[in-house]
């Protein structure tokens, strides 16, 4: 069974003050890894997909990584509005219709 | 393009009540899913059809019924509410076979059943 496990639960940061989220999988045969953001009341939106170890994206503040049982999703310099709930999930190759999320990191960033 | 649109946005149940959640794409997506979230977790697979006449179960499909007639929609079912089924439902959609693609969100349902 795919398992994806977010760490730490919540991160409260200055502004600028850089950091790490963790996503540690277990997956049957990687398809892609994603990074969402959701702020509250919405919907989670897209920010990255990696797809083999070894793999970094970039966006603005954000860098996210990938090895073969973890990712990690960097932020540099936050700002106030990089405030939210970050998730993690994989597809397995076995079955692209599925993916398996964590429960997320809830980032809030100080002014 | 409008995206993932669900409907209603806000609901209230009573226990043993029966209604569907609404969920439509306009981006030609073969797959779609649903998915719950509940306080402070993650999103948990309810239901999810990789084209029209194609539908699995996730990993919570008890109490809640799917069917896709067509690409562009795809309803979620409770059959007799209960209050373990409160939570904010989200619809997906994504591309399909190929590579691992990204999904759109619509912005939820929140439903509460007393």
């Amino acid at each position: 069974e795919d398992q994806v496990t977010q760490s730490p639960e919540a991160l409260r940061l200055q502004e600028g003050e850089s950091s790490s989220l963790n996503c540690s999988y277990t997956v049957s045969g990687l398809r892609g890894l994603f990074w969402y953001r959701q702020d509250p009341g919405k919907g989670p939106e897209f920010l990255f997909t990696l797809y083999s170890a070894g793999e970094e994206k970039e966006k603005e503040r954000l860098k996210a990584t990938l090895t073969k049982k973890e990712s990690f999703l960097h932020i540099t310099a936050p700002k106030p509005e990089d405030s939210a709930t970050y998730l993690c999930a994989v597809q397995a190759r076995t079955n692209a219709g599925k993916s398996t999320f964590g429960d997320g990191t809830t980032l809030t960033v100080k002014p | 393009n409008a995206g993932v649109t669900q409907t209603p946005k806000f609901q209230v149940l009573k226990t043993g009540q029966s209604m569907t959640l609404q969920c439509a794409q306009d981006m030609n997506h073969e797959y779609m899913s649903w998915y719950r979230q509940d306080p402070g977790m993650g999103l948990r697979l309810i239901h999810y059809s990789v084209g029209a006449g194609i539908t699995d179960q996730g990993e919570v499909p008890n109490g809640y019924n799917v069917s896709r007639s067509t690409t562009e929609d795809f309803p979620l079912r409770l059959l007799s509410a209960a209050p373990s089924q409160t939570s904010v439902y989200f619809c997906a959609s994504s591309y399909g076979s190929g590579r691992a693609y990204e999904q759109y969100f619509g912005p939820g349902t929140r439903l509460t059943v007393t």
